[in-house]
C-alpha cells in the first residue's frame, strides 16, 4: 500500500538533546513538508522541500533543522534550541504537477513529542 | 496575507441532526480549496478538494461547496463515526502555492 509513514508514533526528549523523527513515503511524491500542531491552533509550516537536496524555511522553522538525501524520506531534527517542543509532528507529502504548483497533500499518521 | 476562519470552533449534533460547517477565506487567487478530517491522535485524512466557485463534491454523508469567499461542507444525517475534527485549507495562485490552514471544527455526533 502507498502512504506515508512516520516513526516513532511518541518520542521524549530530554533537556539539551537532539532528537530526529523519521518521514518516508512511497507514493513517488516530489514535494514533502513537516507541520507542527498544537491544541486550538492550525497546522503550522516548519521546512518543506521540493526536490531532493532543496529545502526552505517555513513560518517557525527556528529550533529545527531537516535533510532531503533521498526522495523517499524527509527527515525532522528537533535540535536544544527549540525551547517548547511539545506538540504534534506531522509529515505530508505532494506531486509538483508544474513549476511552482503542488497538488494535494497527503499526510503521515503523526508522532507526537514529549518532554521529559 | 491569505487568511481561512473556521466556524464554529466545536459543534454538537445529536445523530440524524443534519448541519454544515463554514470555511471562510481570503486569498488573492483560489488555487484551491482542501477539505479534511483529522480524528484525535491521527494525522489529517483528505476527503475533498475544489477549484472554482459552484464547485460541489460528495462522499457519503459529507458534501462539500465553495463560493468565491466561503466554503461549506454540509453533513446529512450523520452518525457518531463522523465525529473528528475537521480542517479546511487554501492554496493561492503565486508565491510559493503553499496551503494555509484554519484551526478546524471540532465535530461531536451523539448517538
Amino acid at each position: 500500500d502507498g502512504g506515508i509513514t512516520q516513526s516513532p508514533k511518541y518520542l521524549f526528549r530530554k533537556e539539551g538533546q537532539n532528537v530526529t523523527l523519521s518521514c518516508e513515503q512511497n507514493l513517488n511524491h516530489d514535494a514533502m513538508y513537516w507541520y507542527r500542531q498544537d491544541p486550538g491552533q492550525g497546522l503550522r509550516l516548519i521546512y518543506y522541500s521540493q526536490i531532493v537536496n532543496d529545502f526552505q524555511k517555513g513560518d517557525i522553522a527556528e529550533g529545527y533543522s531537516v535533510s532531503r538525501e533521498k526522495k523517499e524520506s524527509f527527515p525532522l531534527t528537533v535540535t536544544s534550541a527549540q525551547k517548547n517542543p511539545t506538540a504534534f509532528y506531522l509529515c505530508a507529502s505532494s506531486m509538483v504537477a508544474g513549476v511552482g504548483v503542488r497538488e494535494t497533500q497527503y499526510f503521515g499518521p503523526g508522532t507526537r513529542l514529549l518532554v521529559l | 496575507e491569505d487568511q481561512v476562519t473556521q466556524s464554529p470552533e466545536a459543534l454538537r449534533l445529536q445523530e440524524g441532526e443534519s448541519s454544515s460547517l463554514n470555511c471562510s477565506y481570503t486569498v488573492s487567487g483560489l488555487r484551491g480549496l482542501f477539505w479534511y478530517r483529522q480524528d484525535p491522535g491521527k494525522g489529517p485524512e483528505f476527503l475533498f478538494t475544489l477549484y472554482s466557485a459552484g464547485e460541489e463534491k460528495e462522499k457519503e454523508r459529507l458534501k462539500a461547496t465553495l463560493t468565491k469567499k466561503e466554503s461549506f461542507l454540509h453533513i446529512t444525517a450523520p452518525k457518531p463515526e463522523d465525529s473528528a475534527t475537521y480542517l479546511c485549507a487554501v492554496q493561492a495562485t503565486g508565491g510559493s502555492y503553499i496551503p494555509t490552514f484554519g484551526r478546524g471544527t471540532s465535530l461531536i455526533v451523539h448517538p
